[in-house]
């Protein structure tokens, strides 16, 4: 059984366009979180959210928006493409919030 | 924020030989996570582990937080343990920038 998952895992896309990538646990857990890595392999947090509530929001650009419909998922949006979003973004989801962490397998956008 | 600082940068061992992976924090920290990114790029749970010693296997790690520091421990090491190993506090939600680390045969 898969923990935390996301989909997809591959994401070739170009400039400009408009793609969402998904995230789903089936933990119970009641916090998740999106971070980006980058070709540096640095992991940088970019949202949690709580009981579906937004509580951390790093500065990120606002054409990235997450969304939480339920507690088991998070899903990312990610508006107008640019060559600086090629990263590995990873779903993660802990029981409680700053809890321990479980990762989802990532995903790797490629803007061409 | 906490800066979270991860030495040696590189590591390249032995198969069968011991290391030890280092975590410095800048300020107290209730919450600390040592993670494995295989080569896959899968980012595996090692220790969850803000203050103590824990031991799974062949790693174990230890948290000093009056002294902020980390420690993770891996003895007879494995080809498969190659990867980059990093350091996570979760006050501040930091990753350390990461050890990595090659187990030659």
């Amino acid at each position: 059984d898969t923990a935390v998952s996301q989909t997809p895992k591959y994401l070739v896309t170009q400039m400009g366009n408009d793609k969402s990538i998904k995230c789903e646990q089936n933990l119970g857990h009641d916090t998740m979180y999106w971070y980006k890595q980058d070709s540096k392999k640095f992991l940088k947090i970019m949202f949690s959210y709580n009981n579906k509530e937004l509580i951390i929001n790093e500065t990120v650009p606002n054409r990235f928006s997450p969304k939480s419909p339920d507690k088991a998922h998070l899903n990312l949006h990610i508006n107008s493409l640019e060559l600086g979003d090629s990263a590995v973004y990873f779903c993660a989801s802990s029981q409680r919030v700053f809890g321990e962490q479980y990762f989802g397998p990532g995903t790797r956008l490629t803007v061409t | 924020g906490i800066q979270v600082e991860q030495s040696p940068p590189d590591l390249i061992l032995q198969e069968g030989a011991n290391s030890t992976l280092r975590c410095n924090f800048s300020d107290s920290v209730n919450n600390l996570q040592w993670f494995h990114q295989n080569p896959w790029g899968q980012l595996i749970n090692l220790f969850y582990i803000p203050s103590g010693t824990k031991q799974n296997g062949r790693l174990s790690a230890t948290t000093v937080a009056t002294e902020r520091y980390s420690l993770l421990y891996i003895s007879s090491s494995q080809t498969t343990d190659s990867g980059v190993y990093f350091c996570a506090v979760f006050n501040d939600m930091r990753f350390g920038a990461g050890t990595r680390l090659t187990v030659k045969p």
